[in-house]
């Protein structure tokens, strides 16, 4: 089935430190990906996304690219801030025909010292 | 104007009882969706509506059974509460254009932080 990779955390950087979180996936179709982000305490909020290959997301200074050639979709950011801090979560859509499920990887635990 | 919100945020009880947890959207999609997230944070999908009826149902323990009244509301009650039932649990809501195929943003509940003692 269907299945994320992304990188074991915790990642610990930082302030102004550049970013990268892997993510690759396995899927049968064409999948849309994306990144999901879980501050303390809350719910996951999208941070961005990518419905076909070559596509980049971007949201609040984060980009990853859709590569299928790779089957990857890496989270980079080039300067962190401590308000980063958080839960990152990759995610595939698993269209059925009628609704589509998200299929999370592990997450990822992101700590930026000041 | 939360888009999407559950009831408890945190809900403690004893091994046996049941107990529900509500959702409600008001983002006027037509599908929504539970998660269990576990102690290590994984998150899985454990059922998703379109319209009130049920379209996913990944295995999960006939004890855990959803409904919904209405396209806006799913709510997930629990019979017999396991010391493995213990975890964050999300309610989700998606428009789910079936021309976007599965590109549709999730959006997330708060989550309830289920405990069984």
């Amino acid at each position: 089935g269907d299945s994320v990779t992304q990188m074991e955390g915790p990642v610990t950087l930082s302030e102004e430190a550049f970013l990268t979180i892997n993510c690759t996936y396995t899927a049968t179709g064409y999948p849309s990906l994306f990144w999901y982000v879980q501050y303390p305490g809350e719910g996951l909020q999208l941070l961005l996304k990518a419905t076909k290959a070559d596509d980049k997301g971007s949201n609040k200074g984060f980009e990853a690219t859709y590569r299928k050639e790779t089957t990857s979709f890496h989270l980079e950011k080039g300067s962190v801030q401590v308000s980063d801090s958080a839960v990152y979560f990759c995610a595939l859509s698993d269209y059925g025909g009628a609704t589509n499920k998200l299929i999370f990887g592990t997450g990822t635990l992101l700590a930026v010292q000041p | 104007d939360t888009a999407v919100s559950q009831t408890p945020k945190y809900l403690v009880t004893q091994m046996g009882n049941d107990k529900s947890i509500k959702c409600e959207q008001n983002l006027g999609h037509d599908t929504m969706y539970w998660y269990k997230q576990d102690s290590k944070k994984f998150l899985k999908i454990m059922f998703s509506y379109n319209n009130k009826e049920l379209i996913i149902n990944e295995t999960v323990p006939n004890r855990f059974s959803p409904k919904s009244p209405d396209k806006a509301h799913l709510n997930l009650h629990i019979n017999s509460l396991e010391l493995g039932d213990s975890a964050v649990y999300f309610c989700a809501s998606s428009q789910d254009d079936r021309f976007l195929a599965g590109a549709d943003t999730q959006y997330f509940g708060p989550g309830t932080r289920l405990t069984v003692l």
